[in-house]
C-alpha cells in the first residue's frame, strides 16, 4: 500500500474549517483515499473516502488533487467534539485476501480550541 | 450505518487467567472481521483476519495459539487472550465490513487490563 506523510498535530479553532493535509505521492491508480479519526479511548470511525474526484458527506469534505498525489480533510465547522486523531489511509477498495486491512500510520492529532 | 459492537469494553484479569472479547456486526453479515491492537501512544497494528467458518489469518509476529479467534456466525468473532500476561494489556479493536466495496467500519474497541 502507498504509504502517506501526515503533519503531527494541528491546531483549529471552534467554528473554523479544518484542513488535514495528507501527502501520498506514490499512490497507484486503483487506490482509493480514506480518512478515519479515532477520538480518545474509542475505535477509529470511518469518515469518508474517494479515488480522484472531490467527495461531501455530512461530515466533511474530501478534495483530492489532480495528479492524485496529495488530498485534504476538509471539517467546515470544527467544534470542540472534533478533538481526534485523524487518519488518512491509503488502500486498493476491493479484491484480494488482503482486503480490508488498513495499515495506521500515526495520524494527526488535531485539537479544536474554544 | 453499518454498527460493529464490541463487548466487554473494559476487562481487568489476573495474570494467568484467559479473556474473552466479543465482535458483533449489528445491522449487517460479515465474512470477515479484523482484530487490532493499540498500546499506549501507538497506532493500530492488525493482529489477525478473522474468517467466518475457517481458520484466522494471522499477522508476522502475532502467537495464533495465544490469540484464539473462533469466526463461528456471520455477525459473531471472538478473540480470546489465553493465559494473559501484563504485557498483553492493551487496547483491542476490531472491524468489519458490510460489502465488497463498503469501507470498514470499528467497534469501539475493548480495554484489557492485566494485573
Amino acid at each position: 500500500d502507498a504509504k502517506t506523510t501526515q503533519p503531527p498535530s494541528m491546531d483549529c479553532a471552534e467554528g473554523r474549517a479544518a484542513n488535514l493535509p495528507c501527502n501520498h505521492s506514490t499512490i497507484s491508480g486503483n487506490e482509493y483515499v480514506y480518512w478515519y479519526r479515532q477520538i480518545h479511548s474509542q475505535g477509529p470511525q470511518y469518515i469518508i473516502h474517494g479515488l480522484k474526484n472531490n467527495e461531501t458527506n455530512e461530515m466533511a469534505s474530501l478534495i483530492i488533487t489532480e495528479d492524485r498525489k496529495s488530498s485534504t480533510l476538509i471539517l467546515p465547522h470544527a467544534t470542540l467534539r472534533d478533538t481526534a486523531v485523524y487518519y488518512c489511509i491509503v488502500r486498493v477498495r476491493a479484491g484480494g485476501t488482503s482486503y480490508g486491512k488498513l495499515t495506521f500510520g500515526q495520524g494527526t492529532i488535531l485539537t479544536v480550541h474554544p | 450505518g453499518a454498527v460493529v459492537s464490541q463487548h466487554p469494553s473494559r476487562v481487568i484479569c489476573k495474570s494467568g487467567t484467559s479473556v474473552k472479547i466479543e465482535c458483533r456486526s449489528l445491522d449487517f453479515q460479515a465474512t470477515t472481521m479484523f482484530w487490532y491492537r493499540q498500546f499506549p501512544k501507538q497506532s493500530l497494528m492488525l493482529m489477525a483476519t478473522s474468517n467466518e467458518g475457517s481458520k484466522a489469518t494471522y499477522e508476522q509476529g502475532v502467537e495464533k495459539d495465544k490469540f484464539l479467534i473462533n469466526h463461528a456466525s456471520l455477525t459473531l468473532s471472538t478473540l480470546t487472550v489465553t493465559s494473559a500476561h501484563p504485557e498483553d494489556s492493551s487496547f483491542y479493536i476490531c472491524s468489519a465490513r458490510q460489502g465488497e466495496r463498503s469501507p470498514l467500519h470499528f467497534g469501539n474497541g475493548t480495554r484489557l487490563t492485566v494485573t
